[in-house]
């Protein structure tokens, strides 16, 4: 079945520690998409992607990174510089310009 | 500034007892207005989409409708199992998806 896969489901790290996400998707959408999601907030856009090598900032990209150097991959690097990183990080994608996304399970951040 | 607002916060009913959820956005040029379902600890669920004023959408228990200011997600005769956080977003001329807070359904069987 096709979809998108995330990884790890639950990761703990230490403050100052650089940790990445894994996003995978066997949809063949062309864009990807990394939102934050924290209790009494909307999803909040990290990154996007609408084609491979290429990426934009969303609204609270401070503190991330990310690369899209295959399709199906879209993997996010949570830095030391991001102040508050603990909450459920999502990935998604749709077919442009199609604003339907598909999202992954989720990725649950604790910085301890 | 777009916005969406969703209303109320959170609602419980009785198995059979059927109600309906509120979303309110202001946005330059409405492109789509979209309902999603999230259960516990899991990504959201795609519902349905919204393009016009007038339009509805059914799936099952579930009929999403739309105004020029507000959609409604009717829940008929719901069960256990529609207990979830139901998500609006609407996009427009920006071609950003603003997400509204949700509403947490509770279903009591």
């Amino acid at each position: 079945d096709g979809g998108i896969t995330q990884s790890p489901k639950y990761l703990f790290r230490k403050e100052g520690q650089n940790v990445t996400l894994s996003c995978e998707q066997n949809l063949n959408h062309d864009a990807m998409y990394w939102y934050r999601q924290d209790p009494g907030q909307g999803l909040r856009l990290i990154y996007y992607s609408q084609i491979v090598n290429d990426f934009q900032k969303g609204d609270i990209a401070e503190g991330y990174s990310v690369s899209r150097e295959k399709k199906e991959s879209f993997p996010l690097t949570v830095t030391s510089a991001q102040k508050n990183p603990t909450a459920f990080y999502l990935c998604a994608s749709s077919i442009p310009p199609s604003n339907v996304l598909t999202f992954g399970a989720g990725s649950r951040l604790t910085v301890l | 500034e777009d916005q969406v607002t969703q209303s109320p916060e959170a609602l419980r009913l009785q198995e059979g007892e059927s109600s309906s959820l509120n979303c309110s956005y202001t946005v330059s040029g409405l492109r789509g207005l979209f309902w999603y379902r999230q259960d516990p600890g899991k990504g959201p669920e795609f519902l349905f989409t919204l393009y016009s004023a007038g339009e509805e959408k059914e799936k099952e228990r579930l009929k999403a409708t739309l105004t020029k200011k507000e959609s409604f997600l009717h829940i008929t005769a719901p069960k256990p199992e529609d207990s979830a956080t139901y998500l609006c977003a609407v996009d427009g001329n920006n071609r950003k998806l603003i997400w509204g807070l949700g509403t947490s359904l509770g279903v009591n069987p």
